[in-house]
């Protein structure tokens, strides 16, 4: 039984535009969410969190949405750039940032068009 | 570069065969952690090591052992392969002393069981 489900597996943005990515987790424990960002032949690289004590982190042309009543997040990236083309996993840990034993969704892979 | 250092970066084997992975962390990290990406699957948390010792278990077969040396390196041994063994193998360490939620993670090692 998946946990953290990212339904679409494949998304094309043009560049300047905004990209949503969505996740949606059914464990209710699940308190810390995490997106990760993977370029092929690389390992996943941290990209931005969020506290289930929170509804909304920023950082640059990153954003995280937290909506716990709906148990969905998403990440939106603006503008979207031809770099940010990676495969992007949605993680989340039942007991706080602390927590490091994430369980993953399966990726959802980003083209931005030039 | 994340700073964790994982060999070898490819492996190709037979069934029933046994391989050793092995992981350095970054520097100063104490806590090493095993995942496995499956063909379209999300990153599955196998095992963890905190400062030599076992601290959690995941999804981790009984054919699969780990274990962490003094110097902190650590490796994953996979015993009597199967084809569904077949996957990308990360390791990853976590900051010590700082509840982030993230994770480093190396470039993977890719086994192929034939």
């Amino acid at each position: 039984d998946q946990q953290v489900k990212q339904n679409s597996p494949s998304l094309s943005v043009q560049e300047g535009r905004i990209s949503i990515l969505n996740c949606d987790y059914t464990n209710s424990m699940f308190d810390y969410f995490l997106w990760y960002k993977k370029y092929p032949a690389e390992g996943p690289t941290f990209l931005i969190s969020i506290s289930s004590i929170k509804d909304k982190n920023e950082d640059g042309r990153f954003t995280v949405f937290l909506n716990k009543s709906a148990k969905h997040l998403s990440l939106h990236i603006v503008p979207s750039q031809p770099g940010d083309s990676a495969v992007y996993f949605c993680a989340a840990s039942a007991n706080g940032a602390g927590s490091y034993q994430l369980t993953f969704g399966k990726g959802t892979k980003l083209s931005v068009i030039p | 570069d994340s700073g964790v250092t994982q060999t070898p970066k490819h492996l190709i084997t037979a069934t029933g065969q046994r391989v050793t992975l092995r992981c350095s962390p970054r520097s100063g990290d104490l806590s090493v952690y095993w995942y496995q990406q499956s063909l379209d699957q999300g990153l599955q948390f196998l095992i963890q090591y905190y400062n030599g010792e076992e601290r959690a278990k995941g999804n981790i077969l009984e054919r699969f052992s780990a274990q962490q040396f003094p110097d902190l390196h650590s490796e994953l041994n996979l015993s009597s392969l199967e084809l569904g063994d077949s996957a990308l193998y990360f390791c990853a360490s976590s900051p010590t002393g700082m509840d982030t939620g993230e994770l480093f993670f190396g470039e993977g090692s890719r086994l192929t069981v034939l």
